[in-house]
C-alpha cells in the first residue's frame, strides 16, 4: 500500500524567505500528484497537479518539482507571506480511485 | 467551470440521530465522486467513491453510508451517529486532478 510522508510537520519562517516542503511516496508507480493547501477548517484548495511523466508544475510563486524514480516531490515557495500560512498537503494518485493523503506539514509565516 | 457544493458547513448531531451530508456538482457530467474524513490530527481517509448513479463504492466498514440518486449529486448518511463519527467530511470529484468542496465540520455530542 502506498505511503505518502511529508516532512517537515511544521515549520515556521519569516516573511520574505524562500522555502521547501517535502513529500516522499512508497509506491513509484502512480499518475500523478498533487499539492494542496488547506486553511484551518476549511476544504482543500488545489495548488499544482503533476502527471507522472512531469517533472514540474509552477503556479506564480509556487514550483512543484517530482522525481518518480525516487518517490519525492518537493513544494518551493518563493518570497513567502503571511497568507500563505496553512496546511500544505500532497496526495499521490495510484489508481482511478485511490488517492493517498500525507499528513500534512503546517506552515506559518512570521510578518 | 466546474463547481463543488457541499452542505452544510457545520453540524452538530446528538449520538444515535440521523445523519444527512449532501455534495452537488456543476459543469461536468458523470463525474467520479468522493466522500472523505478528517478526524482532528489526523490524515484524509477515503471513506466511498462513486462511478455512476447507484454505484458506491466502501473502501471503510463503518457507521455511514452513501447514495447517488442523480448523476451530480452524492450523499453520505448514517441512520445512528456515534462519537466516533465526529470529524471534518469533504466530497471530491476527479477531474483533471481532485477538487474538494469546502467540507461539513461534525460534531457528535
Amino acid at each position: 500500500k502506498q505511503e505518502v510522508t511529508q516532512i517537515p510537520a511544521a515549520l515556521s519562517v519569516p516573511e520574505g524567505e524562500n522555502l521547501v516542503l517535502n513529500c516522499s511516496f512508497t509506491d513509484s508507480a502512480i499518475y500523478n500528484l498533487q499539492w494542496f493547501r488547506q486553511d484551518p477548517g476549511k476544504g482543500l484548495t488545489s495548488l499544482l497537479l503533476i502527471q507522472s511523466s512531469q517533472r514540474e508544475q509552477t503556479s506564480g510563486r509556487l514550483n512543484a518539482s517530482l522525481d518518480k524514480s525516487s518517490g519525492r516531490s518537493t513544494l518551493y515557495i518563493a518570497a513567502s507571506q503571511p497568507g500563505d500560512s496553512a496546511t500544505y498537503l500532497c496526495a499521490v494518485q495510484t489508481g482511478a480511485n485511490n488517492l493517498f493523503f500525507g499528513t500534512g506539514t503546517r506552515l506559518t509565516v512570521i510578518p | 467551470s466546474q463547481t463543488i457544493h457541499q452542505w452544510p458547513a457545520t453540524l452538530v448531531q446528538p449520538v444515535g440521530s440521523p445523519l444527512s451530508l449532501e455534495c452537488t456538482v456543476e459543469g461536468t457530467s458523470n463525474p467520479n465522486l468522493y466522500w472523505y474524513r478528517q478526524a482532528a490530527g489526523r490524515g484524509l481517509q477515503l471513506l466511498f467513491y462513486s462511478v455512476g448513479i447507484g454505484q458506491i463504492s466502501s473502501e471503510v466498514p463503518q457507521n455511514l453510508s452513501a447514495s447517488r440518486p442523480q448523476d451530480r449529486q452524492f450523499i453520505l448518511s448514517s441512520k445512528k451517529l456515534l462519537l466516533s463519527d465526529s470529524g471534518f467530511y469533504l466530497c471530491a470529484w476527479r477531474g483533471y486532478g481532485y477538487t474538494f468542496g469546502s467540507g461539513t465540520r461534525l460534531t457528535v455530542v
